[in-house]
């Protein structure tokens, strides 16, 4: 039983270049975010979609695009990479608002 | 707009003593909230959660947290901490949308 499934992660990225982080779960559920998570600021919400084809903005949208084509995947892009994007970004899946949220391991990037 | 604060950004106590994380949370209606714990280099792992009913809930690893709605509080308490507890911990609140963490709490444990 996988989970959440995140890949790559590791990464280093040079300022500019695009790039697209992986997010996959083998639960049905309906609910994903991308999270990224800062030294002294939490984890901040970067995207989220609720359902095939249904993605809404977070508190940190900018500089990031995701799309969810099927209930399993949510890949998030990078279009232009700059240094202020270097975090360990978190993908998380749920069935729903009420209930638990499970995480993947993280992917760390780094953009130099 | 709901939001999580804790209040402190790290705790040292020793082995054996007794730890409190303190969490408030800030949401219109009634509140789910969860506690989960990260240790270094490492995912997030639910350590408990509250939806409803029993104001005290118990979870994972012998921690506990209790539900003060009149304070809007969400406390993680442990009678005896260990070691292998050293870690970042963090609280988190929903509703009807995705989850909303606190800046967490970093726990050292000394002998």
């Amino acid at each position: 039983n996988a989970g959440v499934t995140q890949t790559p992660k590791f990464q280093v990225l040079k300022t500019g270049q695009s790039m697209t982080l992986q997010c996959a779960q083998d639960m049905n559920h309906e609910y994903m975010s991308w999270y990224r998570q800062d030294p002294g600021m939490g984890l901040r919400l970067i995207h989220y979609s609720v359902g095939a084809g249904i993605t809404d903005q977070g508190e940190v949208p900018n500089g990031y695009n995701v799309s969810r084509s099927t209930t399993e995947d949510f890949p998030l892009r990078l279009l232009s990479a700059a240094p202020s994007q270097t975090s360990v970004y978190f993908c998380a899946s749920d069935s729903g608002r009420n209930t638990e949220a499970f995480f993947g391991q993280g992917t760390r990037l780094t953009v130099v | 707009a709901q939001s999580v604060t804790q209040p402190d950004i790290h705790i040292t106590v020793s082995e054996g003593a007794s730890l409190e994380l303190r969490c408030n949370y800030s949401y219109g209606a009634t509140p789910y909230l969860f506690w989960y714990v990260q240790s270094p280099g490492q995912g997030l792992q639910l350590l408990l959660k509250y939806f409803s009913g029993d104001t005290l809930v118990q979870g994972i690893k012998g921690f506990e947290a209790e539900f003060k709605r009149s304070q809007s509080s969400f406390n993680l308490r442990k009678p005896s901490v260990h070691w292998s507890d050293a870690a970042e911990y963090f609280c988190a609140v929903t509703g009807n949308t995705p989850l909303v963490f606190g800046k967490g709490t970093r726990l050292s444990v000394i002998a």
